[in-house]
């Protein structure tokens, strides 16, 4: 399995509240990905790292933010929480195809977020 | 943008029978790869099968296999043989093979129920 930890995993929060989520990998991947996913919406991206202090927008981005400060993590933050932020969040993590086979992304486990 | 459509939020098959779950894609590029994901109810990301579009014959994984028609832009999966384990959401992805940080497009899942 790839090393990929998300944490926490589990967490309510109240509206209003900053949240952060951390994704750590030890693979050494250069591109990191945070999704969102919600019944109906398959998984959406967030917010990607292409390398540290590299981040660009995804599909849904409105009200996050997200670091990388080293390769190893990369971190979204809710700075105010909504209801409508409510999701289960995942992190990928792949290299480029050059270097590695393309179906080498790796997802963590899963991090639920409830806002209540 | 590249889209993904799933155009069956469920499906149901009896065990030891064969279901097919439709995929559809839009994208103006010539060489990209394909994707089906199966997530368990842990939510665990599982690739299924992969197929590359500059590739003709179409992927085969035990029971699973697909069939890719690239003028089309379709990609559907055959579960042969069901079983009670293949029983999940099923994730339908695009992927350039080239730039744009590598990302998956999902589609919005299909639900598969295997009846004993």
């Amino acid at each position: 399995d790839a090393g990929i930890t998300q944490s926490p995993r589990h967490k309510v929060t109240e509206t209003g509240t900053p949240v952060t989520l951390r994704c750590h990998q030890t693979e050494n991947h250069r591109y990191m990905y945070w999704y969102r996913q919600d019944p109906g919406h398959g998984l959406r991206l967030i917010h990607y790292s292409y390398g540290v202090k590299d981040t660009d927008k995804g599909e849904v981005s409105d009200g996050y933010s997200v670091s990388r400060s080293k390769t190893e993590d990369f971190l979204l933050t809710l700075e105010s929480a909504t209801s409508s932020q409510t999701s289960v969040y995942f992190c990928a993590i792949s290299d480029s195809v050059v270097r590695s086979p393309p179906d080498t992304i790796y997802f963590g486990e899963g991090s639920w977020l409830t806002v209540v | 943008a590249q889209t993904v459509t799933q155009s069956q939020p469920e499906m149901s098959v009896q065990e030891a029978e064969t279901v097919t779950l439709s995929c559809t894609y839009d994208t103006s590029e010539s060489d990209y790869y394909l994707f089906w994901y199966k997530q368990p109810p842990s939510r665990q990301m599982i690739l299924v099968i992969r197929q590359e579009a500059y590739k003709q014959q179409n992927a085969t994984e035990n029971r699973f296999s697909v069939n890719f028609q690239k003028a089309a832009k379709s990609f559907s999966l055959k579960i042969s043989d069901s079983q009670l384990g293949d029983a999940a959401m099923y994730f339908c992805a695009y992927r350039k093979l080239r730039g744009s940080n590598y990302k998956l497009t999902f589609g919005k899942g299909t639900l598969l129920t295997v009846n004993p």
